[in-house]
């Protein structure tokens, strides 16, 4: 099984929709990141948490939001989707401690219509 | 914010052939990371990199740390198919150890 599941895999939605993109961990890691990728223009970080009292904007963050239910579980809302937002969503977690290596998920393709 | 000019951005090669790619920064790093991403997967770590003219191998991959901190290299010996994907660089700071900062990504293709 996958040390890092994103759920789901592929979604299609409309604009103007709310949509939410889970994430969940069985590294047992505290810290959790949500990333953007976009061809040409490599991965844009989005939010992250350091703990689940932690939560911080990336470079991207406007218009989206995250929650971090538990240690394992990470998710990433849109509250009102638009087409710009079409695009690979990856969701990382790493220990915070030593090396500090982010692992990542197989990744949510996102189409907003 | 930052972005790293990773080069080339894509590559054809003949299987057999050895691939070389690059990122270069403007700022220091203390960590340099190589992934991959397979078609439909998220990125996996392949080498990691932590010292300063560090030179690192894992199989047929070899990725060195710049001495100036601002520059890393990842090698592939002998291509197969199989090493098809995209190739990310990722820098990492001191004091902000969390925030990686990502090269665009090197598309590569083995033609058999």
């Amino acid at each position: 099984d996958a040390d890092v599941t994103q759920t789901p895999r592929n979604r299609i939605t409309k604009t103007g929709k709310r949509i939410m993109l889970e994430c969940s961990q069985t590294k047992g890691h505290d810290r959790m990141y949500w990333y953007r990728q976009d061809p040409g223009l490599g991965l844009r970080l989005i939010y992250y948490s350091f703990d689940v009292k932690d939560i911080n904007k990336g470079e991207i963050s406007d218009g989206y939001s995250v929650s971090r239910q538990a240690q394992a579980k990470f998710s990433l809302s849109l509250e009102s989707a638009i087409p710009n937002q079409t695009a690979l969503y990856f969701c990382a977690t790493s220990d915070g401690q030593g090396k500090n290596i982010q692992y990542f998920g197989a990744g949510t393709r996102l189409s907003v219509l | 914010g930052q972005q790293l000019n990773q080069s080339p951005q894509s590559m054809f090669i003949q299987e057999g052939e050895d691939v070389s790619m690059n990122c270069t920064s403007s700022s220091i790093f203390n960590t340099w990371l190589w992934y991959k991403q397979d078609p439909g997967e998220g990125p996996v770590l392949l080498i990691a990199l932590y010292k300063a003219g560090e030179l690192t191998s894992n199989g047929r991959l070899t990725a060195q740390f710049g001495i100036t901190r601002k520059d890393s290299f990842l090698n592939i010996s002998a291509s197969i198919p199989s090493d098809v994907g995209i190739y990310f660089c990722a820098g990492q700071r001191g004091g902000s150890n969390y925030k990686l900062t990502f090269g665009k990504g090197t598309l590569l293709t083995v033609n058999p």
